[in-house]
């Protein structure tokens, strides 16, 4: 089956601890997103990639950070830095670099203690 | 700044009744607009795509259109179901990658 898994589903940290979230993809799409929800509030994009060993920054980067190593995945860490860590984590890629539909994966909701 | 406001934020109909969305945006510069459906604690699935050249889609029960002059995208729903009831996001790719705050449908027996 072709899609996005995204990895754990819930994830819990303690105050202080950076966290890493996992997304990985096999539909062969050259670029992949990180989006933040919280409730009340629309998505939000933290991160973006178009092509390997290659990101930039989206609207909320601060805090976080991401490494585009292989076509298929996409880690983003949650750092210490990051004021207000507990949401909602969507990942999400499109075939090309450029405006294309975009697949999500299922979420992980991060909940820091 | 592109911003990207839904109206309304909550929307409750009987089944079998026709209903429309709206998705207002700032800027008219996007190369195209799409709309998600959400079921609670779930990702995102993509309903339409609209390019910026097109001025609508259909699929099934589902017509979106679009009008760039005016900054407006609606979804109209027609027939509605209970299977229908979710949270809808429209989502603006213009020089920012921006959504909605979305409408949360509710379609009742």
């Amino acid at each position: 089956d072709g899609g996005i898994t995204q990895s754990p589903k819930y994830l819990f940290r303690k105050e202080g601890q950076n966290v890493t979230l996992s997304c990985e993809q096999n539909l062969n799409h050259d670029a992949m997103y990180w989006y933040r929800q919280d409730p009340g509030q629309g998505l939000r994009l933290i991160y973006y990639s178009q092509i390997v060993n290659d990101f930039q920054k989206g609207d909320i980067a601060e805090g976080y950070s991401v490494s585009r190593e292989k076509k298929e995945s996409f880690p983003l860490t949650v750092t210490s830095a990051q004021k207000n860590p507990t949401a909602f984590y969507l990942c999400a890629s499109s075939m090309g670099g450029g405006p294309d539909t975009q697949y999500f994966g299922p979420g992980t909701r991060l909940t820091v203690l | 700044k592109q911003e990207v406001t839904q109206i309304p934020a909550a929307l409750s109909v009987p089944e079998g009744e026709n209903l429309v969305l709206n998705c207002s945006f700032t800027d008219s510069a996007i190369y195209n607009l799409q709309w998600f459906r959400q079921d609670p604690g779930k990702g995102l699935t993509s309903l339409l795509l609209i390019q910026s050249s097109q001025r609508e889609q259909t699929s099934g029960r589902l017509n979106a259109s679009l009008d760039k002059s005016s900054g407006r995208s609606t979804l109209y729903i027609a027939a509605s179901q209970p299977g229908d009831s979710a949270t809808y996001l429209c989502f603006a790719w213009a020089s920012k990658l921006t959504f909605g705050t979305g409408t949360r449908l509710q379609v009742t027996l």
